[in-house]
């Protein structure tokens, strides 16, 4: 069974500071998906991630993917207030069962000044 | 504009009465999906649809049923609401397999069953 984790769950940073979010998943991946979903808002798509060693980059967010590991990062650069909100990953796997997709259970994120 | 449409975006009902949430989407896409996001546990899909006449259970499908007999509409159904279908519900919609970039989600329905 396809699962995704991410953490932290919860995170607060400081304006200006670096930081990263993890996601794992448990088998193999087709491709790995990154969104963004700000409070009482719906998701907006932010990366698609297709092989290994694939690394996107758009502004101060920058996800890159390891197959082999089964990891994912999404890495955060001089954070601003207006990047808090919650973060998905979502693993799709053709093997496990086509068509699927599966998130993560996302990680808040809440920058402060 | 290229969007999916949920109705409505805010429901109150009672317990056993049935309703159904409309999606729809105008960029002729293949794979419709439905999700509910309740606090602690993400995202979790509830059945989708490959095509016309074609769906599927996802990982939550009981109290849900769906119908896919155009492309663009994908209506979910609770034929007896409980409690514990209390939730946001989103639609979703997507090329299909390996063509498939990332899903385009609906606004969001937030559903109470008292």
């Amino acid at each position: 069974e396809l699962k995704v984790e991410q953490n932290p769950l919860f995170l607060s940073m400081q304006e200006g500071k670096n930081y990263t979010i993890y996601c794992n998943y448990s088998t193999t991946s087709d491709r790995l998906y990154w969104y963004r979903q700000d409070p009482g808002k719906s998701l907006e798509s932010l990366f698609v991630l297709l092989s290994n060693g694939a690394v996107k980059q758009e502004g101060r967010l920058m996800a890159s993917l390891d197959t082999k590991a089964r990891l994912s990062t999404l890495h955060i650069t001089a954070a601003v207030h207006d990047l808090s909100a919650t973060y998905f990953c979502a693993v799709e796997s053709m093997k496990t069962s086509y068509d699927k997709v599966i998130f993560g259970p996302g990680t808040s994120l809440s920058v402060i000044p | 504009e290229a969007q999916v449409t949920q109705n409505p975006r805010y429901l109150i009902t009672v317990t056993g009465k049935k309703l159904t949430v409309t999606c729809s989407q105008n960029m002729n896409h293949e794979y419709m999906s439905w999700y509910r996001q309740d606090p602690g546990l993400g995202l979790r899909q509830i059945y989708y649809s490959m095509n016309v006449e074609v769906t599927d259970k996802g990982d939550v499908p009981e109290g849900y049923k769906v119908s896919r007999k155009e492309k663009r509409n994908f209506p979910l159904i609770l034929e007896s609401p409980s409690p514990n279908q209390t939730s946001l519900y989103f639609c979703a919609s997507s090329l299909k397999g390996i063509t498939r970039v990332g899903y385009t989600f609906g606004s969001g329905t937030r559903l109470t069953v008292v």
